[in-house]
């Protein structure tokens, strides 16, 4: 079955700081897809990266980057500078191409706040 | 550009009354999903779709009933409402993985009190 653990729920730091969220998971698939969506306090789930299992290439979009790496089933997440604008709850979640239903499954999330 | 449409937004109900949460959307999407989602529990699955017609249990079904007599419409029903069910609700929907393009797209939520 697979699964998501986000072990860290709330970091607090201070504005410009760098955090790092992370992400681990399991499957038993060989094809599968990783996502990291955002919640701010709104509400709403707002999408920000997808990879595929094929794909371990480093990613960063802005001061977002993301580390997949397959050795260590992690999926981890870097705000470099943060805002206080990045205060929401972060969720990591996976989806198995394999299965008969493409069901997400989600980790618990990190509720992320940044102090001004 | 709706992308997936959630009726209502917010609800207030009585224990023990009934309601249907309703999903449209309008991308043409085979499967569709109910979500619910509780302070440190993140996002459960309850029940889902492959299609038209098909419906299957999730991670957290009990209480709960589905149906998808349309391919754009995944209805969620709660036939006698328990102070439990108190939670957020979000519906989502995506392709078949390993098409292109593949990803969820989610519902605004539902909110919904049970007194």
């Amino acid at each position: 079955a697979q699964k998501v653990t986000q072990a860290q729920t709330e970091i607090s730091v201070v504005e410009k700081e760098d955090v790092t969220l992370d992400c681990v998971y399991e499957t038993r698939d060989t094809t599968y897809y990783l996502f990291w969506y955002k919640q701010p306090p709104s509400g709403e789930l707002v999408f920000l990266i997808r990879r595929n299992s094929f794909d371990e290439q480093n990613e960063i979009s802005g001061r977002y980057s993301w580390n997949f790496q397959k050795s260590t089933s992690s999926f981890n997440f870097t705000i470099t500078a943060s805002q206080v604008v990045d205060s929401a709850v972060y969720f990591c979640a996976l989806s198995e191409e394999g299965g008969a239903n493409s069901k997400l499954t989600f980790g618990k999330g990190i509720t992320l706040s940044v102090r001004p | 550009n709706a992308g997936v449409t959630q009726t209502p937004k917010f609800r207030v109900l009585k224990t023990g009354q009934s309601m249907t949460l309703l999903c449209a959307q309008d991308m043409n999407h085979e499967y569709m999903y109910w979500y619910r989602q509780d302070p440190g529990m993140g996002l459960r699955l309850i029940h889902y779709s492959v299609g038209e017609g098909t419906t299957a249990k999730g991670e957290v079904p009990d209480g709960y009933n589905v149906s998808r007599l349309k391919k754009q419409n995944f209805l969620l029903g709660l036939e006698s409402a328990a102070p439990s069910q108190t939670s957020v609700y979000f519906c989502a929907s995506s392709k078949h993985p390993g098409t292109g393009g593949f990803g969820y797209t989610f519902g605004s939520g539902t909110r919904l009190t049970v007194v």
